[in-house]
C-alpha cells in the first residue's frame, strides 16, 4: 500500500499569509495526487486534481507541484473561509490513501 | 448539478448489518466509477471501495473485504454498500463519491453530505 504523509498536522496563519503543506507518498505516484479541502461538519471539496490542476471554480489563490514522491500545496493570500483541515489523496492505485490532514488554524 | 444523497446509516449492534444507498443525479452515472469512502469521529478520510462504471472492476479496503460490499444499478443511477459482520470501529460518516473518470486512476471530484452509522451494542 502507498502511504501519504502530510506536514505538518496543524498550523496556525493569519488572513493574508502564504501557506504550504506537503504530501509524500511512500513510492512514485508520478501526478496522480489530488488534494481535498473539508470544513467541519461537511464533505471534502476536491481543490486540486493531478497534482497541479485547478477544479473548476476554485480560487486561484491554491496551487499545487510536485511529482513522483513530493508535492506541495499552496494558498498564495489566505482567507478567512480558507481555514479548514486539508488532504492529499494518491490515486495512483489501489488502495486509494489519504493523507492524515493538515488542519490550518487561525493564529 | 450533481447530486449524490446518501440514505440507511444508523444504530446498529456489533455482528449486524446495514445497507448504504446513494442516489446519484444530474451526470451520466454510467460513465463513472463510484466510491465509498468513511471518516470515523475526529479523524482522517478513509477510502472503502470502489466500483468501475459497469462493475467490471471492484476493489476493497483489506479492512472491510469479505464482510463489506459494493454494486451499483446503472438503471436506478444507485450506488450502494452493504454492510455485513459489522464491527465497533466500523463507526463512521460513509461518504457516496463520484469518480472523476471510468477508473479508480481519477479524482474524486463530487461528495454527498454523508450518513452516519454507528455500530454499538
Amino acid at each position: 500500500d502507498i502511504q501519504m504523509t502530510q506536514s505538518p498536522s496543524s498550523l496556525s496563519a493569519s488572513v493574508g499569509d502564504r501557506v504550504t503543506i506537503t504530501c509524500r507518498a511512500s513510492q512514485t505516484i508520478s501526478t496522480y495526487l489530488n488534494w481535498y479541502l473539508q470544513k467541519p461538519g461537511k464533505a471534502p471539496k476536491l481543490l486540486i486534481y493531478a497534482a497541479s490542476n485547478l477544479q473548476s471554480g476554485v480560487p486561484s489563490r491554491f496551487s499545487g507541484s510536485g511529482s513522483g514522491t513530493d508535492f506541495t500545496l499552496t494558498i498564495s493570500s489566505l482567507q478567512p473561509e480558507d481555514f479548514a483541515t486539508y488532504y492529499c489523496q494518491q490515486s495512483y492505485s489501489t488502495p486509494l490513501t489519504f493523507g492524515g490532514g493538515t488542519k490550518v488554524e487561525i493564529k | 448539478e450533481v447530486q449524490l444523497v446518501e440514505s440507511g446509516g444508523g444504530l446498529v449492534k456489533p455482528g449486524g448489518s446495514l445497507r448504504l444507498s446513494c442516489a446519484a443525479s444530474g451526470f451520466t452515472f454510467n460513465s463513472h466509477n463510484m466510491n465509498w469512502v468513511r471518516q470515523a469521529p475526529g479523524k482522517g478520510l478513509e477510502w472503502v471501495s470502489s466500483i468501475s462504471s459497469s462493475s467490471t472492476y471492484i476493489y476493497d479496503a483489506d479492512s472491510v473485504k469479505g464482510r463489506f460490499t459494493i454494486s451499483r444499478d446503472n438503471t436506478k443511477n444507485s450506488l450502494y454498500l452493504q454492510m455485513n459482520s459489522l464491527r465497533v470501529e466500523d463507526t463512521a460518516v460513509y461518504y457516496c463519491a463520484r469518480g472523476e473518470g471510468l477508473t479508480t486512476a481519477t479524482p474524486i471530484d463530487y461528495w454527498g453530505q454523508g450518513t452516519l452509522v454507528t455500530v454499538s451494542a
